[in-house]
Parts: C-alpha cells; structure tokens; sequence
C-alpha cells in the first residue's frame, strides 16, 4: 500500500511567521511530489511540484525534497491570514500517466 | 494557467438514479484525467485514470459497473454514478494532465448528495 502522511493539524502560526509543512512516502521509487491547498468546500489548487532533491523556490514558498529520507516538506514565509487552508501532499509513485496519492492534509490556521 | 470546468457543482437526486459528471479542459487538450473522490474530513482518492479513446482504468475496489466513465474527446470526460445510493455522496473531483507534463489541474468538484 502506497502511502503518504501528513500531521493532520491544525498548525496555527501567527501572521508574519514560517509556516512548516511535512510530510512522509512509502514509496521509494516516488518521482513526483506536489502541494496542493484546499480551501474548504473547494478543490485543491497547485502550489508547487518538485522532482530533485534539495530546494526550489517559488514567491513565499519553497519546498524541499529529501528522496533518501523519503520526506517532503513545504515552507510558507510571511504567512498571511489568506494562507489559512488544508495543504496536500501529493505524490505520483510511478510518474507520468500515473494517478496521484495524497495525503490526509495539514489544516494551517494563521493567526492575524 | 491551465483550466478544469466540472458540471454540475451540485447535484441532489433519489437513490436508485443516476448522476451524470462532466469534466471538460478549457483551454488545453488532455489525454488523460482523472477521477477523485473525497468525503468529509477525508483526503482525495483516486477511483479512475480515464485516457481519450480507450477504456478507463479503475482503481482497486471502485466498481466500474457502477461509475462509468467515457473520455470521447480531448476535452470530455464524464463520469456516470448509477443507481446511486446514500453511501456514494461525495465530492467528485477531476484532474486533467496537460500534455506530457506530470502536473494535473483540478476542477472545481461536484458535490453529489444522494437521498
């Protein structure tokens, strides 16, 4: 079985401070890990995928991909009282045409 | 970027009916989608991979039988929930590749209520 796990929260973290994201795979062939945020009652919406390990960094986020440790985490710097969401990990084991795994979500509060 | 419609957002209907989804790109061709669902509380699960001409593929224990699906176009997919029953309400959401590409865009879901 596939997996992917996340804290399911809820994170609070006050406005203006690093929110951080974590989030662990089963699969040690996994290629392709993704971040997603879900407002409620909506669909997810892409944050940012990342393929190689290391850093990349986009805008207020930066995700970071540690294959060995089969670990992913996704950083939110300057969090915003709009950033309050459930945030997915996603990951597609096999890559290409594959379906993603997700996992359970985060759900992060900032605090004004 | 790229862009999902899903129609209806909402459906209410009487067990024993069946339901008809409709997940259409807009502004981009797509080979493959994909069918989630999610119920409260609960992440997205994958029930099906559908690919433009051919026949879906269904993942472990979704009945396709019961949750057809036809990708007759490089814009269409629908899914069609038969003979619904009260434990099939959910949000169904679909996902489009574009092109070759590993990202998928999501619709914005249709939340099926069966009483």
């Amino acid at each position: 079985q596939k997996e992917v796990e996340q804290n399911s929260g809820p994170l609070s973290v006050p406005e203006g401070a690093i929110a951080s994201l974590n989030c662990t795979y089963s699969d040690r062939g996994s290629q392709s890990f993704f971040w997603y945020r879900q407002y409620s009652g909506k669909s997810p919406e892409l944050i940012m995928s990342i393929y190689s390990n290391g850093d990349k960094e986009d805008g207020r986020f930066t995700a970071q991909l540690n294959k060995a440790s089969q670990y992913v985490s996704l950083l939110i710097r300057d969090s915003q009282p709009s950033d309050s969401a459930t945030y997915l990990c996603a990951v597609n084991p096999g890559g290409g045409a594959d379906g993603l795994t997700f996992g359970k979500g985060t759900h992060l509060i900032i605090q004004p | 970027g790229a862009v999902v419609s899903q129609h209806p957002s909402r459906v209410i209907c009487k067990s024993g009916t069946s339901v008809k989804i409709e997940c259409r790109s807009l502004d981009f061709q797509a080979t493959t989608m994909f069918w989630y669902r999610q119920f409260p509380k609960q992440s997205l699960m994958l029930m099906a991979t559908s690919n433009e001409g051919s026949k879906a593929t269904y993942e472990q224990g979704v009945e396709k039988d019961k949750f057809l699906i036809n990708h007759a176009s490089l814009t269409l997919s629908t899914l069609t929930v038969t003979s619904a029953h009260p434990e099939d309400s959910s949000f169904y959401i679909c996902s489009a590749r574009v092109g070759d590409g590993e990202t998928q865009y999501f619709g914005p879901g249709t939340r099926l209520l069966v009483l």
